[in-house]
């Protein structure tokens, strides 16, 4: 069975700093994708960022990047140059197996708080 | 263009009543997918639908929930004889099939009150 835990309930920053927020995965699976997504206040769910199992590099997407460490099955999401806007729930979320769809595992999530 | 579109957005219905929540995907969407949301928590996945067929409905916590999808378009979700543990947001999401990753897209959610 698949897991991703998220160990950080809540977490501060001040604007304009970068964030790391922790995600470790549990498969045995060697065919996998790691997935961030943020959850506002006004529930809706955006993609963020993906990273498969395969891939060599780091993922990035604008401010956002990928801290991808195998060994330990961690996949940390940086945010760089905090904006207010930024506060939000952030979940991390793990698709196993060879298809390139499929049922996603999500984690508890961590709040993070832009302080200005 | 269009995303996935939920409705209700909020229903309110009293413990051992039937409820169905449905889900419109975005259009061209082949696989579309169904979570439960508890308040403060993480996703839970209870069926996903590739066409027509659900090929994983491993997260259908029991025999009251049920789903069924009409093609490659619009899904519906019933729960019967609610209880209130089934208080909930419920999440639809439907994504693409041909690409590498192939990002699930959410709705906004139908927020389930069972009194």
């Amino acid at each position: 069975a698949q897991k991703i835990t998220q160990t950080q309930p809540g977490m501060f920053v001040q604007e304009k700093e970068a964030v790391t927020l922790d995600c470790t995965y549990d498969t045995s699976d060697p065919s996998y994708g790691l997935f961030w997504y943020k959850q506002p206040s006004s529930g809706e769910m955006i993609f963020l960022i993906y990273q498969g199992s395969y891939d060599q590099q780091n993922a990035t997407e604008g401010r956002y990047s990928l801290n991808f460490q195998k060994a330990r099955k961690s996949a940390n999401l940086v945010i760089s140059a905090s904006q207010l806007g930024d506060s939000a729930m952030y979940f991390c979320a793990m698709r196993v197996g060879g298809t390139s769809y499929g049922k996603l595992t999500f984690g508890q999530g961590t709040i993070l708080t832009v302080h200005p | 263009g269009a995303g996935v579109s939920q409705s209700p957005s909020n229903k309110v219905t009293e413990k051992g009543k039937d409820v169905e929540l449905r889900c419109d995907p975005i259009s061209g969407h082949t696989a579309l997918y169904w979570y439960r949301q508890r308040l403060g928590q993480g996703l839970e996945f209870l069926i996903y639908f590739q066409g027509n067929s659900a090929p994983d409905k491993s997260g259908l916590p029991s025999d009251r929930f049920s789903a069924e999808r009409t093609g490659e378009s619009v899904s519906t979700l019933t729960i019967q004889r609610t209880q209130q543990e089934d208080s909930a947001v419920y999440l639809c999401a439907s994504s693409l099939t041909s690409g590498t990753h192939n990002e699930q897209f959410f709705g906004p959610g139908t927020r389930l009150t069972v009194l």
